[in-house]
């Protein structure tokens, strides 16, 4: 159960074009979304926090711009890296909470997919 | 500020040999704390601790939690070369979002 379905896995683009990764939660209405950042080697970081309907809080320095986040229903959310450049190459990972069925999935607070991997050239 | 803190931030053992992970944080309104061992993909859940002093147990893999300490210890016995990886430490506050604050990790090399 709690599974959380993320696409592309990796994606290569060049310079100044916009990509989307797109985050599905299969089994369980996801109440929230988490978007996070990982560099080599270091922890994930997270960008940004979304609830089903309503627009995404961002953590401090992250760019509103620059990264687009939609959570328009309760099984999908995307993250848009706009105009994107070699320093935004970094692996990409989501994770879906549901608070109504947690219960069912032992309680985690957060389920993850299987990240992205970008790489700007 | 909350505040999650791993060590050590990189081990290199030999297999065979038993390692331990530290992990302590500073939260507001502590729910749980999760550890997560991540190889190339996301993260792996491997336990959630919510009460102190009880132990979980996973095959080689084992945890407790001190909440008087606020820390936990992350064992594993009898370390593989399938061990590798960077393990996660995460604490869920005070938010009812189910926001996790993560440490910076520990990167376990296991050597044949």
């Amino acid at each position: 159960g709690a599974v959380v379905s993320q696409h592309p896995s990796w994606v290569i683009c060049k310079s100044g074009t916009s990509v989307k990764i797109e985050c599905r939660s299969l089994d369980f209405q996801a109440t929230t979304m988490f978007w996070y950042r990982q560099f080599p080697k270091q922890s994930l970081m997270l960008m940004a926090t979304s609830n089903e309907g309503s627009k995404a809080t961002y953590e401090q320095g992250v760019e509103k711009d620059k990264f687009l986040i939609n959570h328009a229903s309760l099984t999908l959310s995307t993250l848009t890296v706009t105009s994107a450049h070699p320093e935004d190459s970094s692996f990409y990972i989501c994770s879906a909470r549901s608070y109504r069925d947690r219960g069912r999935f032992g309680n985690q607070p957060q389920h993850f997919g299987d990240g992205t991997r970008l790489s700007i050239l | 500020e909350d505040k999650v803190v791993q060590s050590p931030l990189s081990l290199v053992v030999h297999e065979g040999d038993t390692v331990t992970l530290n992990c302590s944080y500073e939260v507001t309104n502590f729910r749980s704390l999760l550890w997560y061992k991540q190889e190339k993909k996301a993260p792996t859940f491997l336990f959630m601790l919510t009460s102190s002093g009880i132990e979980k147990k996973s095959g080689r893999l084992s945890s407790i939690l001190d909440k008087k300490e606020l820390s936990s210890i992350l064992n594993i016995t009898a370390t593989q070369t399938g061990d590798s990886a960077i393990y996660l430490c995460a604490v869920h506050g005070s938010s009812n979002t189910g926001k996790l604050i993560f440490g910076q990790g520990t990167t376990l090399q296991v050597k044949p």
